[in-house]
């Protein structure tokens, strides 16, 4: 079955900066790659998703790029502010008439510092 | 948020009763899914719906069971719940037949074995 690995655990920035976030997965047949962003206590929360289609996705502040050869993607956060703290969630399936079952990276804990 | 909604929102109980665990949407959307979170893994898919009285497996299904008797609700039970089965508990929801594939979270639950 599929397996996301999700690099950095942690990962702090200054106020400004960029932050990168990469995922690897392992199964070629994986079509879909969201974005999660879980506040504390919260639930988690889709902020940008890509189709296996499209090589690089920005919504504002946020892209996404995937490179479906070395079978990994990444998110890339421009402008950081304080507000982006949170955890941060990678994902990929395989899109079927049985539905879109996930499977997770472990998570990076982003920690913006002003 | 989409109209989901997940009870009890906290449930402490004691190892070896069984427990069921609800989700229900608003949203008339097809999928149901659930996972649990817990700290180093993310999010783990337990079991899932693709219409009504059709379920399968997900990657962690052993100890649980899943019914939907009806579009908007999903039940989880744990038939004798057991220590390891502590954690958090999201429903979520997604209806590519809406052109997107983003699956929305409920609020999750919190549930306790001792």
């Amino acid at each position: 079955g599929e397996n996301v690995e999700q690099h950095p655990s942690t990962l702090s920035v200054q106020e400004g900066d960029s932050a990168v976030i990469k995922c690897t997965y392992s199964d070629s047949a994986s079509n879909y790659f969201p974005w999660y962003k879980q506040e504390l206590g919260k639930r988690p929360q889709l902020i940008i998703d890509i189709r296996s289609n499209v090589g690089e996705k920005k919504d504002q502040r946020i892209a996404v790029t995937l490179n479906k050869t070395a079978k990994h993607f990444s998110l890339h956060i421009t402008e950081t502010q304080p507000e982006d703290s949170a955890v941060y969630f990678c994902a990929a399936s395989r899109i079927g008439e049985y539905g879109n079952k996930l499977v997770f990276g472990a998570g990076t804990i982003l920690r913006v510092k002003s | 948020d989409a109209g989901i909604t997940q009870s009890p929102r906290h449930k402490v109980t004691e190892t070896g009763t069984p427990v069921t665990l609800r989700c229900h949407q608003t949203e008339n959307h097809r999928y149901m899914y659930w996972y649990r979170q817990d700290p180093g893994h993310g999010l783990r898919l337990i079991h899932y719906s693709y219409g009504v009285k059709d379920t399968d497996k997900g990657e962690v299904s052993d100890g649980y069971s899943v019914s939907r008797s009806k579009t908007e609700d999903f039940l989880l039970t744990l038939e004798s719940a057991t220590s390891s089965q502590t954690s958090v508990y999201f429903c979520a929801i997604s209806d590519p037949g809406l052109s997107s594939y983003e699956q929305y979270f409920g609020p999750g639950t919190r549930l306790t074995v001792t």
